[in-house]
């Protein structure tokens, strides 16, 4: 089982939708939790950071981590053509040395 | 501000041929370094991290090379391309987020360069 699994889509909705992004992990160590946005031809860019269990919110993006489950998620209410993008998640135990594992990203288009 | 750049942005080099991509960092002194590559459907893969000067750690066996002659400088090298080795590469660098418990260490990634070995 890899350490962190990521559904690659393509992921395609309809402007204003609300989309959901999820990865589910095996290590129980894992206590942060970030989702970076990767515009085409461009590097990954943070968008969301996340520690331990909860959520966050940061206008139309949600970030939810549920630690009992394995289970990350993003949400992106009202949905934008300028949300295309693939997005990635990463974890990490958080000590110092220890490194900081990506999933392979899901793939987002946001029709108009 | 911290800033981390990459040249070239693209490149396009035979089989065979030698590579010198580039990274530096603006904004901070003693930053841990870190080159990855992305292929098409198969994500990010650490190739070196650096934690100073002369400092390098290799994660995958290649025909890859890092060096880090600088404090803010690292370089991925290789004698001869193969195909293989055609892909984005991203240079990074690890950034402090939070405090106390909720403190942990994130990556900035550069712009990339797309490499295109024919």
């Amino acid at each position: 089982q890899k350490e962190v699994e990521q559904d690659p889509g393509p992921l395609s909705v309809p402007e204003g939708a609300i989309v959901s992004l999820n990865c589910t992990y095996s290590n129980s160590a894992f206590q942060y939790f970030m989702w970076y946005r990767q515009y085409s031809r461009k590097g990954p860019e943070l968008l969301m950071y996340t520690y331990s269990s909860g959520n966050k919110e940061d206008g139309r993006f949600t970030a939810q981590v549920d630690k009992s489950s394995k289970y990350i998620s993003l949400f992106i209410r009202d949905s934008q053509p300028s949300d295309s993008a693939t997005y990635l998640c990463a974890m990490s135990a958080g000590q110092a040395g220890t490194a900081l594992i990506f999933g392979k990203g899901t793939t987002l288009s946001v029709s108009s | 501000s911290q800033t981390i750049h990459q040249w070239p942005a693209t490149l396009v080099q035979p089989v065979g041929s030698p590579l010198s991509l580039e990274c530096t960092v603006e904004g901070t002194s003693n930053p841990n370094l870190y080159w990855y590559r992305q292929a098409a459907g198969r994500g990010l893969q650490l190739l070196f991290y650096s934690v100073g000067i002369g400092q390098i750690s290799s994660e995958v066996p290649q025909n890859l090379s890092a060096s880090r002659p600088q404090d803010r400088q690292f370089i991925l090298s290789s004698k001869k391309l193969l195909l293989s080795d055609s892909g984005f590469y991203l240079c990074a660098w690890e950034f402090h987020l939070g405090q106390g418990i909720a403190a942990a260490d994130t990556q900035y990634f550069g712009p990339g360069t797309r490499l295109t070995v024919l």
